[in-house]
């Protein structure tokens, strides 16, 4: 079974400052690595996912995320933020045929 | 496009009350899934359909939890007799079939406060 941890529970920064969360997944197969964003009462919306290919990717809004498979990261990434980024970011995985596995939430709170 | 509908957006009941939520995917999605999100954690799959069969329900309560997607499009959950640790965002979330790799859009969630 796979499992997430998100090294970070809150991360506080200023604005435009650039920002990484840390994500780390457990799999012993191929996995396929997602970043979701919650604003507050609202659903999930997805940033960026890495299915193949490339080890960079890039999301929404400027955010990139780069796969690194021989440290099982998949680290979220944002050169300059803003105060409208501040909201829960998840980072998830999934294998084929099994389901999609959440960590358990990094709050980004960006200040002026 | 529309996004995934749900409703009440929020519903407070008492403990050993009944609750349903509702959800309508995205069109043309065959696979829906609902979730349970605790606060300060991540969402869990309580749920999954691909058309109106269960895919995956190894994580639901099915002593107290149960849906149906009789159509292959609504889904309804339920929770009879609701406890306590019920209190939760419940989401609802449609995809269209892929090989795993699939992008899952997620409603705005329904959240329960069981007193």
């Amino acid at each position: 079974a796979q499992s997430v941890t998100q090294l970070d529970s809150q991360v506080p920064v200023f604005e435009e400052a650039p920002v990484e969360l840390r994500c780390n997944y457990s799999s012993s197969v191929s996995v396929y690595l997602f970043w979701y964003v919650q604003y507050p009462n609202q659903g999930l919306q997805l940033l960026l996912k890495y299915l193949s290919g490339s080890t960079l990717v890039k999301g929404i809004n400027g955010f990139e995320a780069e796969f690194n498979k021989s440290q099982t990261s998949f680290h979220l990434r944002k050169p300059s933020v803003h105060i409208s980024d501040t909201a829960e970011y998840f980072c998830a995985v999934k294998t084929s045929g099994s389901r999609l596995t959440f960590g358990e939430g990094t709050q980004l709170t960006v200040n002026p | 496009e529309a996004g995934v509908a749900q409703s009440p957006r929020y519903k407070i009941i008492e403990k050993r009350q009944s609750v349903a939520f509702w959800c309508n995917p995205i069109s043309g999605h065959a696979t829906l899934y609902w979730y349970q999100q605790i606060l300060g954690q991540g969402p869990k799959l309580l749920i999954q359909f691909q058309n109106n069969g269960v895919v995956d329900d190894s994580q639901l309560p099915k002593d107290r939890f149960s849906a149906e997607r009789l159509k292959g499009v609504d889904s309804t959950l339920k929770i009879q007799p609701a406890k306590l640790e019920d209190s939760a965002v419940y989401l609802c979330a449609s995809s269209s079939p892929g090989g795993g790799g699939e992008t899952q859009y997620f409603g705005p969630g329904t959240r329960l406060l069981v007193l």
